[in-house]
């Protein structure tokens, strides 16, 4: 069974650029995630899905991150423009709907972004 | 509002011998509780979870963690570290069935000693 596939694996930008990530969740997972953790830190959530909802993106920056997960499975995360401070690793994780398991994350590789 | 302390930011041990890394966690009931391992440039793995059920539970790679209610606490042990066992450990809280916050610690990272 594949896991969650993210890319690009890395990414360089200028400030001001756009930029976009995207994540495959594991077939069959109803909620997926995605977290920016910044180096020495733990994982922050930015958004959580269920389906194509998006019902928690309280952490989400509105002004210049949105997140799309149009037919409720693969999803992208953009940020427009990006600032020096987006500079972190951007994970995705996906889990199943069901009783205990969906409180069970599994994660992507992540995409590290450097703004320069 | 559930919290999550990681309570070192390194733990250093020598091969061999015991691992101990510590969470404490604040919430207004018994919430789900997690560690999660993350070796460098790899995704996080998860290592055991706690939902109510017994409360020593045991994971993947020799790990186990018991909680304690009355100390909130969910600490991390294994009997004998191993040199594969350096990695960034995570501490999270949550519970998704309560539509709640999914809480990660700071991270704690083990470094084992030859």
């Amino acid at each position: 069974e594949a896991g969650v596939v993210q890319s690009p694996r890395y990414k360089i930008i200028e400030k001001k650029q756009p930029v976009a990530f995207w994540c495959n969740p594991i077939s069959g997972h109803n909620t997926l995630y995605w977290y920016l953790q910044n180096l020495g830190q733990g994982p922050e959530l930015l958004i959580r899905y269920e389906n194509e909802e998006a019902v928690d993106d309280s952490q989400l920056p509105k002004d210049r991150f949105s997140a799309e997960r149009l037919k409720g499975v693969d999803s992208t995360l953009k940020i427009q423009p990006a600032e020096l401070g987006d500079s972190a690793v951007y994970l995705c994780a996906s889990s199943s709907g069901q009783g205990a398991a969906k409180n069970i994350q599994y994660f992507g590789a992540g995409t590290r972004l450097s703004v320069l | 509002a559930q919290s999550v302390t990681q309570l070192d930011s390194h733990v250093s041990v020598s091969e061999g011998t015991p691992v101990l890394l510590r969470c404490n966690y604040s919430s207004s009931y018994s919430p789900s509780l997690f560690w999660y391992v993350q070796h460098p440039n790899k995704g996080l793995q998860l290592l055991l979870k706690y939902t109510s059920a017994a409360t020593l539970v045991k994971g993947i790679n020799g790990f186990e963690a018991e909680f304690k209610k009355s100390e909130t606490s969910f600490h991390l042990t294994k009997p004998s570290a191993h040199m594969s066992d350096a990695a960034e450990y995570f501490c999270v809280v949550s519970d998704l069935n309560r539509d709640d916050k999914i809480i990660f610690g700071k991270g704690t990272r083990l470094h084992i000693l030859p």
